[in-house]
């Protein structure tokens, strides 16, 4: 399996603040990387695939970037809503893997 | 807008099994590829297996090989996720999700059902 590593595991951040997230994966995955957010009780929520396509109704304010094994995620102003956890996932095979979350928290 | 609703939250003791439904409305349900994804309390996602309507036959990760079967009913747009021999580790949130674009390989979820919370406890 293809293991994907994010960093940090918990951010500490404040409304109006950009924040990025890495996503690292074990072996090259083109760009076949997708992030959601997930809020508590919630089904996570597709935010970018292919690295770096925002979803359809998703802010403009989530931008995807990277290819080959290393990823990033930023939040250029973050807003109250973006309180969450995020993960990345890769789908280069048939056997798709997650990481292990990164959790943004209000400092 | 295509939904996938679920079925609801079981308990169920160690040894036994569980089958999970996910009905899809709206949309062409005989063109989606729908996977499963499970949670444990507190944990990350962990992809289960998947199955495509259009391509090959189901396809699931090695962890439940043997263990978990997922099957599809066009007549009442239905997936269905059956796991065996349940332990206490199963204990988590079960989700179904729809492939974004529904290729032959792996691919990025787009839309989710609501989860169903399965308890595996003596």
């Amino acid at each position: 399996d293809i293991q994907m590593t994010q960093s940090p595991s918990t951010l500490s951040a404040s409304v109006g603040d950009r924040v990025s997230i890495t996503c690292r994966a074990s072996q090259s995955i083109n760009s076949w990387l997708a992030w959601y957010q997930q809020k508590p009780g919630k089904a996570p929520k597709l935010l970018i695939y292919k690295a770096s396509s925002l979803e359809v109704g998703v802010p403009s304010r989530f931008r995807g970037s990277g290819s080959g094994t290393e990823f990033t995620l930023t939040i250029s102003t973050l807003q109250p809503d973006d309180f969450a956890i995020y993960y990345c996932q890769q789908y280069i095979n048939y056997f798709p893997t997650f990481g292990q979350g990164t959790k943004v928290e209000i400092k | 807008q295509v939904q996938l609703v679920q079925s609801g939250a079981e308990v169920k003791k160690p040894g036994s099994s569980v089958k999970v439904s996910c009905k899809a409305s709206g949309g062409t349900f005989s063109s989606y590829t729908i996977s499963w994804v499970r949670q444990a309390p507190g944990q990350g996602l962990e992809w289960m297996g998947r199955i495509s309507r259009v391509f090959d036959a189901p396809r699931y990760a090695q962890k439940f090989q043997g263990r978990v079967t997922i099957v599809a009913d066009d007549f009442t747009s239905t997936v269905y996720m059956e796991l065996n021999s349940l332990r206490s580790e199963d204990t988590a949130v079960y989700y179904c999700a729809r492939d974004l674009l529904g290729g032959p390989a792996s691919d990025a979820f787009d839309i989710w059902g609501q989860g169903t919370v399965i308890t595996v406890s003596s």
